[in-house]
């Protein structure tokens, strides 16, 4: 089945120390999107990829990075993980043009802890 | 500022009642969409109701949209515990209608 998949699921890290998460999707979507989501509170996007063209939000701290190698695969990266970046971060995909509706597909989640 | 808001913010029901939850937002908007989520799990896709659209149904899902009061609402008829989960309203901007802005979501919990 077609789908979005987030690895790891479950990341601990220390305080300070890099970490990346990844997202792979089947779907061939062409816009992928990073969220932050805190307990009990809405999903926060930090960016998205349109294709190549990255797209950062105006509050995304610049300790969160992003890559996307090709279609398939994007990758968050936190430079210097502080205690307030434990979270689910959340990964989604649209194709907006091709499926004529912008509703977005996302993964299961991972789940960071700093510790 | 947050685009949308739900309320309530939680909401605890008898299997078999039915539930309704509201989201009200700020600025106009090409659709409003409807997700949801089980615990420590990603987002499902529910409903789409367009700006030009006042009701949609899917299954069990109702959708209202009153695009003069900027609100719309979710009702889950005949609600069952597997429909407990926290859902969460998304607003498709004009001038961006590719992104979605979440609401703060109303947790529902079905007694069985």
């Amino acid at each position: 089945d077609a789908m979005v998949i987030q690895n790891p699921r479950y990341q601990v890290t220390q305080f300070g120390k890099p970490v990346t998460l990844s997202c792979s999707q089947t779907l061939n979507h062409n816009v992928m999107y990073w969220y932050q989501q805190k307990s009990s509170q809405a999903p926060k996007l930090l960016f998205h990829y349109y294709d190549k063209d990255f797209n950062n939000e105006a509050d995304t701290p610049d300790n969160f990075q992003s890559r996307r190698p090709n279609t398939s695969f994007c990758f968050l990266d936190i430079r210097s993980p502080g205690l307030g970046d434990a979270a689910m971060y959340l990964c989604a995909t649209s194709s907006p043009l091709a499926r004529l509706s912008n509703e977005q597909f996302f993964g299961p989640g991972t789940r960071l802890t700093v510790l | 500022s947050q685009q949308g808001e739900e309320d309530p913010q939680a909401l605890s029901i008898q299997e078999g009642e039915n539930a309704t939850m509201n989201c009200s937002y700020k600025t106009s908007i090409n659709n409003l969409q409807w997700y949801r989520q089980n615990s420590g799990r990603g987002l499902v896709h529910l409903i789409l109701i367009r700006s030009n659209e006042r009701e949609k149904h899917s299954g069990r899902l109702r959708v209202t949209l009153d695009t003069s009061k900027k609100s719309s609402s979710l009702l889950i008829t005949a609600s069952r515990a597997a429909d407990t989960a926290s859902y969460f309203c998304a607003t498709s901007l004009m001038d961006s209608s590719y992104k979605l802005i979440f609401g703060s979501g109303t947790r529902l919990l079905v007694r069985p």
